[in-house]
């Protein structure tokens, strides 16, 4: 199993809304990832996790809250957003996270905050 | 300007190569990579090349890298449609506080 699958595909909320993407690996990776990214731009880095403890926050502001329950699920969750938070979030994983770029990617969650 | 960037298009014909080419400032990393993402899909890993190394080749795809002048390129032979998509550069740039960092994509886009 080389899959990253991540739930839901496409989101919509409101700026009063509590939700949560969801991110399950099954590779046996110890590091996992959460990027936003706009249209025709690169992903950003918002977090890292490395053996189940955050180990990168790139100063996400707080609406958007990490947890990492087990090695192979990771969720963020989604409460006060803004319209420009509107964007696809991919979650990642990989073996390590020390000085490796051989991230596995889901397909994203499309999330448009109205 | 960016640590790692790409010219944003590249417009080839079915059956032409296709070069895509990437610079960063300085690199930290053992190894660069290059990702590819089709329209409404994640990144997916294509190829990657050791820093030592001038030269990979692997089916269609060339990978050379130029230390010295810190440029990475993609050569795709005999591209395809199913080839269309953005391409992204990677690596651990110094000072980038050992992370993957992603240059600015390239969009290929394959014409019959």
């Amino acid at each position: 199993d080389t899959e990253v699958t991540q739930t839901p595909k496409h989101l919509v909320m409101g700026m009063t809304n509590k939700k949560s993407l969801k991110c399950e690996q099954h590779m046996g990776h110890r590091a996992m990832y959460w990027y936003k990214q706009k249209a025709k731009k690169p992903p950003e880095l918002m977090f890292v996790y490395s053996y189940e403890k955050l180990s990168i926050n790139e100063s996400v502001p707080s609406r958007f809250s990490p947890e990492c329950p087990n090695s192979s699920l990771l969720n963020l969750h989604l409460h006060a957003l803004q319209p420009e938070d509107s964007a696809l979030y991919l979650c990642a994983s990989s073996q390590g996270h020390r000085d490796t770029g051989e991230l596995f990617f889901g397909e994203g969650s499309r999330l448009t905050v109205l | 300007g960016e640590d790692v960037e790409q010219s944003l298009f590249l417009s080839v014909r079915e059956g032409d190569s296709s070069v895509i080419n990437c610079t960063y400032t300085d690199s930290s990393s053992t190894y660069l990579y290059w990702y590819k993402q089709e329209p409404g899909a994640g990144l997916q890993l294509l190829t990657y090349i050791f820093s030592n190394m001038d030269m990979k080749q692997d089916q269609r795809l060339t990978v050379l890298l130029n230390k010295k002048d810190k440029h990475l390129s993609l050569r795709i032979a005999d591209t395809q449609t199913g080839d269309s998509a953005i391409y992204f550069c990677a690596g651990v740039i110094t000072g980038g506080g050992n992370k993957l960092t992603f240059g600015t994509g390239t969009q290929l886009k394959v014409e019959l």
